[in-house]
């Protein structure tokens, strides 16, 4: 099992880019999660699906952040346009029901 | 008050010694509860969960869970150089499989 698979692993970008972040969940695992880390917040759940489905989105911090999972194998986050203060590292994770989570190494965004 | 409650450290303790890391939480409804542990540039990984009242064992490594105090520990014995990490406590609720986490504990431990 190759476990969580996030990429870029590193992305910089210009304020006002567009910028997607990719993850491919374990097979077999019915939830994803994506996640933002930042020394000030710690891990913040964005966002939340089950078996392709958002299930809850309160976690997003505003308009400019949009995720999908248009099949089992595959979600984007997409943030446009990017602000520097959504400088942060993004984690997915999955799950299979019960059990906890699995993460990803996760993306670094730098956004100058 | 945070849902879920840690001391941000650092936690110095020996080589050897007994780490103790502790986590409080608010929701009353939380089924399930765990840790998982953070090196600096890394991922979290999943450490132990703790479904019912009382300790449960794992090597090193035992978790503590008292409900009605609404607590749950982390106890590591023989502490090793190399679990100087961040460690961060967990807790779902029965309203679905969403973890809470909390702001985690930096453990070091002195050769």
């Amino acid at each position: 099992d190759a476990g969580v698979i996030q990429s870029p692993r590193h992305e910089v970008t210009e304020m006002g880019q567009e910028v997607t972040l990719r993850c491919k969940p374990i097979s077999g695992h019915d939830y994803l999660f994506w996640y933002r880390q930042t020394m000030m917040r710690g891990l913040e759940l964005l966002i939340y699906f089950n078996n392709n489905v958002p299930i809850d989105d309160s976690g997003m911090p505003e308009d400019r952040f949009s995720a999908k999972m248009p099949n089992a194998s595959f979600s984007t986050l997409k943030i446009q346009p990017s602000e520097p203060r959504d400088s942060a590292v993004y984690f997915c994770a999955s799950s299979s029901s019960y059990y906890g989570y699995t993460f990803g190494s996760g993306t670094r965004l730098t956004v100058v | 008050q945070k849902e879920v409650e840690q001391n941000s450290g650092p936690l110095s303790v020996p080589e050897g010694a007994i780490a103790s890391l502790n986590c409080t939480y608010s929701d009353r409804g939380s089924q399930s509860f765990f840790w998982y542990r953070q090196y600096s540039g890394k991922s979290p990984e999943l450490i132990m969960f703790i479904y019912s009242n009382g300790d449960k064992e794992d090597g090193r490594f035992t978790a503590q869970l008292n409900k009605a105090s609404q607590y749950v520990s982390l106890l590591i014995r023989d502490s090793q150089p190399s679990d100087s990490a961040t460690y961060l406590c967990a807790l779902r609720n029965n309203a679905g499989n969403m973890l809470t986490f909390g702001g985690g504990t930096r453990l070091m431990v002195k050769p």
